[in-house]
């Protein structure tokens, strides 16, 4: 079974500040994992995915993450805030199994941006 | 399509009734979602499909909940009898084999009154 953990449930940043949303993963084989984003009273968009490869995966709006499998860690980064990266962000992973692929989702971080 | 399209964008029922939500995901993806987003419960898999077969139904969540897929296309989930929990925004999403790119749909928002 897999699981993803997002720390910080609400987390608040400044305008050009670092941005830095955590998540961790459980999975008892090599995992894909993805960054999704929420609009208000939109559907979910892929900013980013890790498959297989370079460990570093750059995605949309300047956010990337790192797949560190000794953290069992895949976190979200943006150097500099923008007011329009407010957002409800998730984590997902789906297991390497043609059989049973579907994601399973953390609980999601709200993002805030200080003017 | 160009995208997973889901309808309607709202519906709005009375308790007891019963519902069918439609997704139709990307032209040649061949797994297909269901995920329930509630309030407070993050996002909540529901049920999966690969063609028409259904590998993997664990996250429906009582027997009122059916979903079907035919054509290896189109999907309707069913919910019999609505309560006021079923209350939820549902997301379809498709994919093609290997989990390479999931392609959510804007959801069905349901509101059981």
């Amino acid at each position: 079974a897999q699981s993803v953990t997002q720390l910080g449930s609400h987390v608040s940043v400044s305008e050009g500040a670092l941005v830095l949303l955590r998540c961790n993963y459980s999975s008892s084989v090599p995992p894909y994992l993805f960054w999704y984003v929420q609009y208000p009273n939109q559907g979910l968009q892929l900013l980013l995915k890790y498959t297989t490869g370079a460990t570093l995966v750059k995605g949309i709006n300047g956010f990337e993450a790192e797949f560190k499998k000794s953290e069992t860690s895949f976190h979200l980064t943006k150097p500099s805030a923008h007011m329009s990266d407010a957002a409800e962000y998730f984590c997902a992973v789906t297991l390497r199994d043609f059989g049973n692929e579907k994601l399973t989702f953390g609980t999601g971080t709200r993002l805030t941006i200080i003017p | 399509g160009a995208g997973v399209s889901q309808s309607p964008s709202n519906k709005v029922t009375e308790k007891g009734k019963d519902v069918e939500l439609r997704c139709d995901p990307i032209s040649g993806h061949t797994a297909l979602y269901w995920y329930r987003q509630s309030l407070g419960q993050g996002l909540e898999f529901l049920i999966y499909f690969q063609g028409n077969s259904a590998p993997d139904k664990s996250g429906l969540p009582s027997d009122r909940f059916s979903a079907e897929r035919t054509g290896g296309s189109v999907s309707t989930l069913t919910i019999q009898r609505t309560q006021q929990e079923d209350s939820a925004v549902y997301l379809c999403a498709s994919t093609t084999r290997g989990g390479h790119g999931y392609t959510f749909g804007s959801g069905t928002r349901l509101t059981v009154v």
